[in-house]
């Protein structure tokens, strides 16, 4: 069965640090692959999302994250964070031929920037 | 813009009752997803509907049904509550393969 992998619970930064996060998962076939934020109080939104092509996905709010196949990795990244990037951050997983909405979710890291 | 609704935002029940949920999908959106996020855990996969028929099915419990109505907007109808169920149930909403589109979440607990 896939699975998802997120290797930190809970990260914490000042501003202006960097930022990586892992997201490793399990799956043989072909994958999309989505990042999600949730900010506190607020609904998960989509950050930056893989389908095929250029392995380094742009999202948005700075956020880049980069597919290397041969890890089975998806690791998010922000050169520079920001106070209101405080959120919890989501890894998904989907089978290239599933429907739209059958993701798999890693269980998530919570990003605390500190002012 | 317009956004996913949930109603109601928060619900309390007992073991054993009902609980239905109810998800308002973003106009013109053909597609309906359910989401179950206990606490502390990733959100995993229960159901969606397409164009009111059922799409895709995930670990959706049997105790629990779903359906899409006329006017899009969906229902999840929970019965025989455990207290396992206590969660926060997401729905999203989506058109064709755009990227889905997540509600507030309703936040269930059961005592």
């Amino acid at each position: 069965a896939q699975s998802v992998s997120q290797h930190n619970h809970h990260v914490i930064l000042s501003e202006a640090a960097s930022l990586e996060l892992g997201c490793n998962y399990s799956y043989g076939g072909t994958v999309n692959l989505f990042w999600y934020v949730q900010y506190p109080g607020q609904h998960l939104q989509l950050l930056l999302k893989y389908f095929s092509g250029d392995p380094l996905v742009k999202g948005i709010k700075g956020f880049e994250a980069e597919f290397i196949k041969s890890k089975f990795s998806f690791n998010l990244r922000k050169p520079s964070v920001q106070w209101s990037d405080t959120a919890e951050y989501f890894c998904a997983v989907k089978d290239y031929g599933g429907s739209q909405g059958n993701l798999i979710f890693g269980k998530g890291t919570k990003l605390s920037v500190k002012p | 813009a317009a956004g996913v609704i949930q109603s109601p935002r928060h619900l309390i029940k007992e073991k054993r009752e009902t609980a239905t949920l109810k998800c308002y999908p973003i106009p013109r959106h053909d597609t309906v997803y359910w989401y179950q996020q206990g606490p502390g855990q990733d959100p995993q996969f229960l159901i969606s509907f397409y164009e009111k028929m059922q799409s895709d099915k995930g670990s959706i419990p049997d105790r629990f049904s779903a359906q899409q109505f006329s006017d899009y907007h969906s229902e999840l109808n929970m019965s025989s509550l455990e207290l396992g169920d206590s969660a926060l149930y997401f729905c999203a909403s989506s058109l064709e393969n755009s990227p889905l589109h997540f509600g507030n979440g309703t936040r269930l607990t059961v005592t």
